[in-house]
């Protein structure tokens, strides 16, 4: 079965870090760029960031609200990707999706609050 | 930063055809993806590359380019196609990004 699973989500203080994890199976998760997707409670879709293959040097680009804060990596010996955030602040709060464009995990909840 | 605009709400009644507008000004250069996304429910592919439908997509749905606009068109709209719509796409800096998203109601 084609399928992502995000894992990692929880409850953080603001300035603290978490670090979500992606698992992929079902496709060739190596040759995938693979991308991460928040959303907030009642908002619209926004793009965190993505990291490319092995082939484009596992080039990474994030989004202007992230930068200097969050790191994609990827482990494609695990198939696996991951999203590492620091410094989390109240407005990070969301549901975190990792996608490949067309396959979409079910989210996981990360909620930054004191 | 690049922006991508569609309209907040589009209504139509079931059978009639509703189209879901996309503005942004690298359009032209670049793909153009759609995405359905149901209360609940995490966001599914509907569209991709502009014009190219994913398999198990109806066939109601599809996308055209023109210029600085992108279109999601779903002929003969049923009440199951109500949900929120998002357009995605790319700068020229390789930042992507989606549109604000478009509720779209069937009754």
């Amino acid at each position: 079965e084609v399928q992502l699973v995000e894992s990692g989500g929880d409850l953080v203080q603001p300035g603290g870090s978490l670090k979500l994890s992606c698992a992929a199976s079902g496709f060739t998760f190596s040759g995938s760029a693979m991308h991460w997707v928040r959303q907030a409670s009642g908002k619209g879709l926004e793009w965190v960031g993505r990291i490319r293959s092995e082939a484009y040097s596992y080039a990474t680009v994030y989004a202007a609200s992230v930068k200097g804060r969050f790191t994609i990596s990827r482990d494609d010996s695990k198939n696996t990707a991951y999203l590492q955030m620091n410094s989390l602040k109240t407005e990070d709060t969301a549901v975190y999706y990792c996608t490949s464009v067309d396959i979409w995990g079910q989210g996981t909840m990360v909620t930054v609050s004191s | 930063s690049y922006e991508l605009t569609q309209p907040p709400s589009v209504s139509v009644s079931p059978g009639q055809t509703a189209r879901i507008t996309c503005s942004g000004d690298a359009l032209p250069k670049k793909y153009a993806y759609w995405y359905q996304q149901k209360s609940g429910q995490a966001p599914v592919l509907v569209i991709y590359e502009d014009s190219k439908r994913p398999s198990g997509i109806p066939e109601r749905f599809s996308g055209s380019t023109s210029g600085t606009m992108a279109t999601l068109t779903i002929s003969g709209a049923q009440v199951e196609d109500e949900a929120d719509y998002y357009c995605f796409s790319t700068d020229s800096t390789a930042i992507e990004v989606f549109g604000g998203g478009t509720k779209l109601t069937v009754l």
